[in-house]
């Protein structure tokens, strides 16, 4: 079964806006990552967080961490037209022999409308 | 950027085709990954590598096969292509004790 879902699917602001994007784990995990990922390119690593944090920051980016929910959120703040992109979030799961493999989310996909 | 490169970017082949996808890698990482990710959709892991020697497979059930002679390099093939492969591969890479992926531009493939 899926490890993590994202929601909403897609999200479409005004620039200057913040944008909140939510995921949704099921098991116990290590850390858990956001990526973001332009139109027809990789993904680029944005922010990692460890399953004994609460929260991050990392310039505009904030990440929540709530492990009783398995849940997180990642809040962009004062977004730009430039941050359009799809954003994934990624669990790495604890007590896995196989180590650093990453179980990613469907992804959200945020639209900054200048 | 990441220092991890994939070609070809794009690839338009008949069905029955081999094909090859080239992915390489100058950090030294000893992990790499396969993804398939179809556009708009989730990332699919279907092969990953810990080194030289080593390959898994992924998630994803997949046709395709893969080899780790050197570190740096991490090639996909696919014997035979299908309508079905039609998908984005992307390659990525991690070091030793840390698990953020870097990950290259990705092919886009379809085959006819």
């Amino acid at each position: 079964s899926q490890q993590g879902e994202e929601d909403p699917q897609a999200l479409s602001i005004q620039e200057g806006e913040n944008a909140t994007m939510n995921c949704s784990y099921k098991t116990s995990i290590n850390n858990l990552q956001w990526y973001r990922q332009n139109s027809g390119r990789g993904l680029v690593h944005l922010i990692l967080i460890r399953s004994n944090e609460r929260e991050k920051h990392s310039g505009r980016l904030r990440v929540t961490l709530d492990t009783s929910k398995k849940s997180s959120s990642l809040l962009i703040t004062a977004s730009r037209a430039a941050d359009t992109a799809s954003y994934f979030c990624a669990t790495d799961a604890s007590g896995e022999t196989s180590g650093s493999r990453l179980t990613f989310g469907e992804g959200t996909q945020l639209t900054v409308n200048p | 950027e990441a220092d991890i490169y994939q070609t070809p970017r794009y690839l338009v082949i008949g069905t029955g085709k081999k094909i090859t996808l080239e992915c390489s890698q100058t950090m030294g990482h000893d992990k790499m990954y396969w993804y398939q990710q179809d556009p708009g959709m989730e990332l699919h892991l279907i092969h990953y590598s810990y080194g030289v020697n080593s390959t898994e497979k992924g998630d994803l059930s997949s046709e395709s096969t893969v080899s780790r002679i050197r570190t740096e390099h991490f090639p996909l093939t696919l014997e035979s292509a299908r309508p079905s492969h039609t998908s984005q591969y992307l390659c990525a890479s991690s070091e030793q004790g840390r698990n953020i992926q870097y990950f290259g531009a990705g092919t886009r493939l379809s085959v006819l």
